[in-house]
Formats: C-alpha cells, structure tokens, sequence
C-alpha cells in the first residue's frame, strides 16, 4: 500500500515564495502528481512527476527524488487565488492513485 | 468538452436506503476511480477499473459496490446506507495509451445519510 505525509497547514504572504514537502512509503512507484483542489470543488492537475529532478511549469514547480521517496510543490509570486488545498498523489504499479490528506496553503495580503 | 459527469450533485439518504452515484466520462478513458473525501481530508479510493468487466478495491470498499459495463460508465452502489458514508465522493478517468497521463475528476456528490 501507500502511506503518503505531508504538512496539514500553511500559510504565507502575497508574493511570497511556498514549499510544500511530500513523503511516501510505496509497494510501487508509477508517478507522483499534484492536485489544486479549491473548497467545495474537484481537483485539478497542477503536475507529474515520473524521473528524479524539477519539472516548471510558470510560477508551479515540482522535484521528485525517488531515492528518498520526496517530493516537493513549489509555488512562487503567490496571489491570493492560489489560497486552496494541495494534494500529493502517488501511483503504484497496479495504477491505483492514492492521495495525501493534502496541505491547505492560505495566502494573506 | 463533457470530461467526467457525475450525477447527483447532491443528495440526503435516510439511514438503510440504497442509491447509486452515477459516473459517465466521454473521453474513451481505461481508468475509472471512485474516492470520497471527508471534511478536512485527502481523497480515499474506493474502488477503480482499468476496463470494462474489470473493478477492484481500493482502501475502503465496504459499504459499496461497483459495475463497469461499459467503458463511458462506472457507477458506484451504496446498500444499507449509513451515517459514516456520509462524505463527498469524486469520480474520475485517466486514459491509458500516453499523454495526458493525469486523472480527471468529477465536480462530486455531496451525499449526507441522516
């Protein structure tokens, strides 16, 4: 099975730069993935993470070191729409996708 | 673009009814997944599918069954419900063959058993 940690809270200043870390423990690794999921929505796909190293995508990047089992979502020049919960997701080689209780960021003014 | 479709939004269940929570995606996806999440909490997976005629199941099936008839649908049954179900649950598909390889999600059921 997974067992999948990350942080239950955090919070910083608009603008400023955010690092949320996630851990796991997998039977399998297939790919680990971030989600945004904003109160009372679904989640969306921020990234994918398959080979060690940092994948960019504008002001989201995330790292992966499979060695460690550790990855972490970075988030810079934060705005306040980017105030939602971020889920780290883990898929196993059976292709299930199990996910963190994920890291509720809030971005104050 | 339809994605994933998941009806109802929401419902309220008296204690021992039974229901299915419907999901339908229209992007010729293998993978289906059923989660439900709690206040405050991550996603568990219930059961998933990696084809038609094919489920398994995830952390926490019990309490719920699930057909995979066809690959556009993968509706998810709930007998004897109980307080404890009470919770959002989310649908969602991923394809198989490549990119995109993320899963889709649903907009959820707010189901409350009372």
């Amino acid at each position: 099975g997974q067992n999948i940690d990350q942080p239950t809270e955090m919070t910083a200043t608009e603008g400023a730069i955010v690092q949320i870390n996630c851990t796991y423990q997998t039977s399998g690794f297939n790919g680990l993935f971030w989600y945004q999921q904003h109160a009372g929505e679904a989640p969306t796909f921020l990234s994918y993470n398959v080979l060690d190293g940092l994948e960019e995508k504008g002001r989201f990047s995330s790292f992966l070191s499979r060695s460690k089992g550790y990855s972490y979502l970075l988030l810079k020049e934060l705005q306040m729409k980017d105030s939602a919960s971020y889920l780290c997701a883990v898929r196993d080689y059976d292709y299930k996708l199990s996910f963190g209780a994920g890291t509720t960021v809030t971005v104050r003014a | 673009n339809a994605g994933v479709t998941q009806t109802p939004k929401f419902r309220i269940l008296k204690i021992g009814q039974s229901m299915t929570l419907q999901c339908t995606q229209d992007m010729n996806h293998n993978y289906m997944y059923w989660y439900r999440q709690d206040p405050g909490m991550g996603l568990k997976l219930i059961y998933y599918s990696v084809g038609a005629g094919i489920t398994d199941k995830g952390e926490v099936p019990n309490g719920y069954n699930v057909s995979r008839s066809t690959t556009e649908d993968f509706p998810l049954r709930l007998e004897l419900a109980a307080p404890s179900q009470t919770s959002v649950y989310f649908c969602a598909s991923r394809t198989d063959r490549g990119p995109p390889t993320e899963a889709f999600f649903g907009q959820g059921t707010r189901l409350t058993v009372v």
